[in-house]
């Protein structure tokens, strides 16, 4: 069965600090892996897509990840986190032949000043 | 541009009273979908809508209904609300004509308690 795993529930960083959340993802084909953050009391926003070609995918507000087939991974990069960086942050899947996502259960990061 | 938009923002319900959360968006989008959210569990699919006039249950469609009223407009009801619905309730709208590829548009939420 297709599935999501996030397995940080919450990560703290100090501002400045480099940060990677984790990603693995169950799936039987080539996968379809997304990122999207979700700000305190808003809906959820993409960071970035990815679905063929280059492993290593850029996205918004300085976010990169890098697909790890060997590893079933996708996890989320920033070299500098800024305060304002402070969500929840979620993986999702995209289901082949369907309209459906499976989204991962989330990480919850906190930024230090 | 208001994107999706969701009413109301926060309602309480007792067990057992109906209500509908309305969700609109303005992107000519085709799909349309119904997230809920839930501590430790992500975000689960409650019903879609590939384009208007289609619906499909998703993961935990027990105890809702949907209305795809228009390309606009997807609604969601509660019949009999229970205590087990209380959640934070996402709509979202995908582009092109929907599949995983899509990116998915959602709206600020509904938060609804039940008694």
């Amino acid at each position: 069965a297709q599935s999501v795993t996030q397995p940080d529930i919450h990560i703290t960083v100090s501002e400045g600090a480099s940060l990677e959340l984790r990603c693995n993802y169950s799936y039987g084909a080539t996968p379809y892996l997304f990122w999207y953050v979700q700000s305190p009391g808003q809906g959820l926003q993409l960071l970035l897509k990815y679905f063929s070609g280059d492993t290593l995918v850029q996205g918004i507000k300085g976010f990169e990840a890098e697909f790890k087939r060997s590893q079933s991974s996708f996890n989320l990069r920033k070299p500098s986190v800024h305060w304002s960086d402070a969500a929840e942050y979620f993986c999702a899947v995209g289901a082949a032949g369907t309209y459906k996502y499976i989204f991962g259960t989330g990480t919850r990061l906190k930024v230090l000043a | 541009n208001a994107g999706v938009t969701q009413t109301p923002k926060f309602q309480v319900l007792k067990t057992g009273q109906s209500m509908t959360l309305q969700c609109a968006q303005d992107m000519n989008h085709n799909s349309m979908y119904w997230y809920r959210q839930d501590p430790g569990m992500g975000l689960r699919l409650i019903y879609y809508s590939a384009s208007e006039g289609t619906t499909d249950k998703g993961e935990v469609p027990n105890g809702y209904n949907v209305s795809r009223l228009n390309k606009r407009e997807f609604s969601l009801r509660l019949e009999s609300a229970a205590p087990s619905q209380t959640s934070v309730y996402f709509c979202a709208s995908s582009d092109l004509a929907g599949g995983p590829l899509d990116t998915q548009y959602f709206g600020p939420g509904t938060r609804l308690t039940v008694l």
